[in-house]
């Protein structure tokens, strides 16, 4: 059975620097997203990760993936406030499938 | 553009009492779609899937039920709610060119059982 965990759980950090979220997974796969949630909003799509190796950017957060350790990261760069929202990862079941499963989340506050 | 909608937003129902969800895409054809369902503070458990009409897989044994009438329509019900229903119900789509789509969220219910 896959299981996704992510870690820190919750995560608060000054502005302007720098931190990174882990995201494990237990069995082989071959897709990782990450998304982002607002308070009591849906989620919105970040990066979707295919293959190993993988890097993604966009603005403050960068996404890579590396399926031979089952792990992905996702760096932030000199937060802001703007980023505080909780950032969830999701791995692909099994290989042909558009099942996901996700990670715990990371609640991330960012101060002055 | 592609977009989804669910409706109601909100929903307050007492115990027993029947459910429907309702969640319709516009934009795109033959999408597979999803229910997910996000306890208080928690991640997100995939309930439903479906990839056409009458096409539905669940994952979850639990009182709740899927339907797809309609190519872009998905609906989440049940006949008798428990308190453990309560929730934030999410729909979501995703391309059928491949499995490798993003799937897009839509707004969400917040069901709230007493």
């Amino acid at each position: 059975e896959l299981k996704v965990e992510q870690n820190p759980l919750f995560l608060s950090m000054q502005e302007g620097k720098n931190y990174t979220i882990y995201c494990n997974y237990s069995t082989t796969s071959d897709r990782l997203y990450w998304y982002r949630q607002d308070p009591g909003k849906s989620l919105e799509s970040l990066f979707v990760l295919l293959s190993n190796g993988a890097v993604k950017q966009e603005g403050r957060l960068m996404a890579s993936l590396d399926t031979k350790a089952r792990l992905s990261t996702l760096h932030i760069t000199a937060a802001v406030h703007d980023l505080s929202a909780t950032y969830f990862c999701a791995v692909a079941q099994s290989y042909n499938t558009d099942k996901l499963i996700f990670g715990t989340g990371t609640r991330l506050q960012v101060f002055p | 553009s592609q977009t989804i909608h669910q409706w109601p937003a909100t929903l307050v129902q007492p115990v027993g009492s029947p459910l429907s969800l309702e969640c319709t895409v516009e934009g795109t054809s033959n999408p597979n779609l999803y229910w997910y369902r996000q306890a208080a503070g928690r991640g997100l458990q995939l309930l439903f899937y479906s990839v056409g009409i009458g096409q539905i897989s669940s994952e979850v044994p639990q009182n709740l039920s899927a339907s797809r009438p309609q190519d872009r329509q998905f609906i989440l019900s049940s006949k008798k709610l428990l308190l453990s229903d309560s929730g934030f119900y999410l729909c979501a789509w995703s391309g059928p060119s491949g499995y490798t789509d993003t799937q897009y969220f839509g707004p969400g219910t917040r069901l709230t059982v007493l």
